[in-house]
């Protein structure tokens, strides 16, 4: 199993709050990803990361932003939360194809 | 753009039986195809891959096979059991270490 994590695995907040979403590895992965997922549809990337100080927006335009300090740390950001957030925000990491995926943060807007 | 679809988006089967489960995908050039299966509440999870040289994979229970004349990849999952009811994604990789993933397909097993 991949030594992925992802935190929180929930979140409601309200809107106009600014939150992060966690995600770590421990496999020494140069790429991590942040995928968007509404419940029973595909995945859409909306950020990617080849490596340390390098990220760029995926296919899906999103409002999140990410960074990328440290090999094993991939957090995102919102810097004020809508209902139109709200979704399932995977993360992922690979050290070549293959993409290993964390549990999922579950996040609600009210 | 290049798209990866799914032909259907459930699969009933009975608990024993064989399942398959197909993916069309638009792009001749992608080189690596790759199936996860998604349980409710949890991230996807690899089954298998094939690169774009091979024609057939297998591994535990479950046998990728790919037809790049009509861009087809399929699953095959042998004696289907209760634990393999899930969401089925298959994702294809152009030159790219980014993946594009299809619609997933439901698979039921009816006990």
């Amino acid at each position: 199993e991949a030594d992925i994590y992802q935190t929180p695995r929930y979140l409601v907040i309200g809107t106009g709050k600014k939150i992060t979403l966690e995600c770590s590895q421990t496999m020494g992965h140069d790429k991590m990803y942040w995928y968007q997922q509404d419940p029973g549809m595909e995945l859409h990337l909306i950020h990617y990361s080849y490596g340390v100080n390098s990220t760029e927006k995926g296919d899906l335009s999103s409002e999140s932003t990410v960074s990328r300090i440290r090999t094993e740390h991939f957090p995102l950001t919102l810097e004020s939360a809508r209902p139109s957030h709200t979704s399932q925000y995977l993360c992922a990491s690979s050290g070549g194809l293959r993409q290993y995926f964390g549990p999922g943060t579950r996040l609600t807007v009210t | 753009g290049e798209s990866v679809g799914l032909h259907l988006p459930t699969l009933s089967v009975q608990e024993g039986d064989n399942s398959i489960i197909n993916c069309a995908y638009s792009n001749s050039a992608s080189d690596y195809f790759i199936w996860y299966k998604q349980e409710s509440g949890k991230g996807p999870q690899f089954i298998i891959d094939i690169r774009s040289n091979m024609d057939k994979r297998q591994g535990q229970r479950v046998t990728v096979l790919l037809n790049k004349t009509v861009k087809h990849l399929s699953l095959q999952i042998a004696a289907t059991q209760p634990g393999d009811s899930a969401v089925y994604f298959c994702a294809e990789n152009l030159y790219t270490s980014k993946l594009t993933f299809g619609k997933g397909i439901t698979l039921s097993v009816r006990p």
